[in-house]
């Protein structure tokens, strides 16, 4: 079975802290994504990465920044946190991105709820 | 710009009834998938959809996909308090840009 684990589960931080948000995925998958998730707005992607060091901006990256420096790890950084940052944080990996015709399947964390005071 | 809409947001039923959940789009989709997210956990894949008109069977949950790939439902029989958590479902453009919807809470009352 595919486990991908987060480093935490509840985070509680100030505001104007560094946050680092840790994932990672034991299956040697190429995809890992970053979601937000707050009610009504469903799953947003923040970062995305198709290999190691590589990066693609998603919908909602202001604010975020990520790195990728192994196959299995894929870190999530908020330089300065802000309140309108908290949110319930989602780590995904998957084999293949969505290509023409395809959506590949996504293996979630467990999320990490974070409150920004 | 959300290009996943769900309804509704919210449902609240008694065990044993049937409902519909839908997921519309004015944009086309490749493909779409719908996810099953328990409290306390990550999004679950359930299906995945990829030809117009499309409908499979998941033991008491139907998905079906719009013949104009721009909808697609989920349809639970007889709904069991296993079945409460957010349905998410997900479409891959034809631009190959992928989209998460707005989410529909469901809660079945034993």
């Amino acid at each position: 079975d595919v486990k991908v684990t987060q480093s935490s589960r509840y985070l509680v931080k100030r505001t104007g802290e560094k946050v680092f948000l840790e994932c990672v995925q034991d299956m040697d998958h190429e995809n890992m994504f970053w979601y937000r998730q707050d009610p009504g707005l469903g799953l947003r992607l923040i970062y995305f990465s198709y290999d190691v060091k590589m990066k693609e901006k998603g919908d909602i990256p202001e604010g975020y920044s990520v790195s990728r420096e192994k196959k299995e790890r894929f870190s999530l950084i908020l330089e300065s946190a802000s309140t309108n940052q908290t949110s319930m944080y989602l780590c995904a990996s998957s084999l293949r991105l969505a290509g023409w015709n395809r959506l590949d399947t996504q293996y979630f964390g467990p999320g990490t709820r974070l409150t920004v005071l | 710009t959300q290009l996943l809409e769900q309804s509704p947001q919210f449902l609240s039923i008694q065990e044993g009834e049937n409902l519909t959940v839908y997921c519309n789009s004015s944009s086309v989709f490749s493909s779409l998938q719908w996810y099953r997210q328990e409290p306390g956990e990550g999004p679950v894949l359930l299906v995945t959809v990829v030809t117009g008109g499309e409908v499979k069977k998941l033991k008491r949950l139907t998905f079906q996909f719009g013949d104009a790939r721009k909808d697609s439902s989920l349809h639970i029989t007889a709904a069991q308090p296993g079945d409460t958590g957010l349905y998410l479902c997900a479409g891959a453009d034809t631009g190959n840009q992928f989209y998460f919807g707005t989410g529909t809470s469901l809660t079945v009352i034993p």
